[in-house]
């Protein structure tokens, strides 16, 4: 079946600028969770979506950072007025189960990158 | 907090011989879960290998296993009979029983020669 997808694959943007980038998750997966992984660094969570729960968005970097996921299932992760500290490549990664991420595998989506110039 | 440390940024190996990347972590937790992704050029990650920690068996996944060492916190990954598809970004990644987000080391760049 079809994995994790996210559009788009790259997007460059000015500083100042909002952008928005979407997860499609695998079909039927009730978990859902955005990842930012910058140059040389491992992923850093960003928020978690579970159903129609309120998300866990502790790990969002600053207000300028948003997400939603409609119907519990599209996400969309935006960022007002970006800066050059933005550019990274953001990763979406979706689970069966939410009760503990070691129970059931994260699959995760090829990534968005973005430059902010 | 967890903190995850992968002490190799990088490491080479040659086509049919064996490697291991090394993996550290600090928790408090006593019931967790570990795991080793590859991330090749493509930035697709993909789960190779994941052990529970309150098993004592180490896990194997074809040609990779892992060598876990809960007292010491080592969760290190052997790679044998190296292959040039093998070439990627390896993280080691954590996570609580009792949370989902997943706590990742900065990676180790494995490069598989001819």
């Amino acid at each position: 079946g079809a994995g994790v997808s996210q559009s788009p694959s790259n997007k460059v943007t000015e500083k100042g600028k909002d952008v928005e980038l979407r997860c499609d998750p695998i079909s039927g997966h009730t978990a859902l969770y955005w990842y930012r992984q910058s140059l040389g660094q491992g992923l850093e969570f960003l928020i978690y979506f579970q159903g129609n729960s309120a998300p866990d968005k502790s790990g969002l970097p600053s207000d300028r950072f948003s997400a939603e996921r409609t119907g519990g299932s599209v996400s969309t992760l935006t960022i007002q007025r970006t800066q050059q500290e933005d550019s990274a490549v953001y990763l979406c990664a979706s689970s069966p189960r939410t009760s503990g991420a070691g129970v059931h595998e994260q699959f995760f989506g090829p990534g968005t990158r973005l430059t902010v110039l | 907090a967890q903190t995850v440390t992968q002490s190799q940024p990088e490491m080479s190996v040659q086509e049919a011989e064996t490697v291991t990347l090394s993996c550290t972590y600090d928790t408090s937790e006593n019931n967790y879960y570990l795991f080793w992704y590859k991330q090749p050029p493509s930035r697709q990650m993909i789960l190779v290998i994941r052990q529970e920690a309150y098993k004592q068996q180490n896990a194997t996944e074809n040609r990779f296993s892992v060598n876990f060492q809960k007292a010491a916190k080592s969760f290190s990954l052997k790679i044998s009979d190296s292959q040039l598809g093998d070439t990627a970004m390896y993280f080691c990644a954590f996570a609580p029983n009792s949370g989902y987000a997943l706590n990742f080391g900065k990676g180790t760049s494995l490069l598989v020669t001819p």
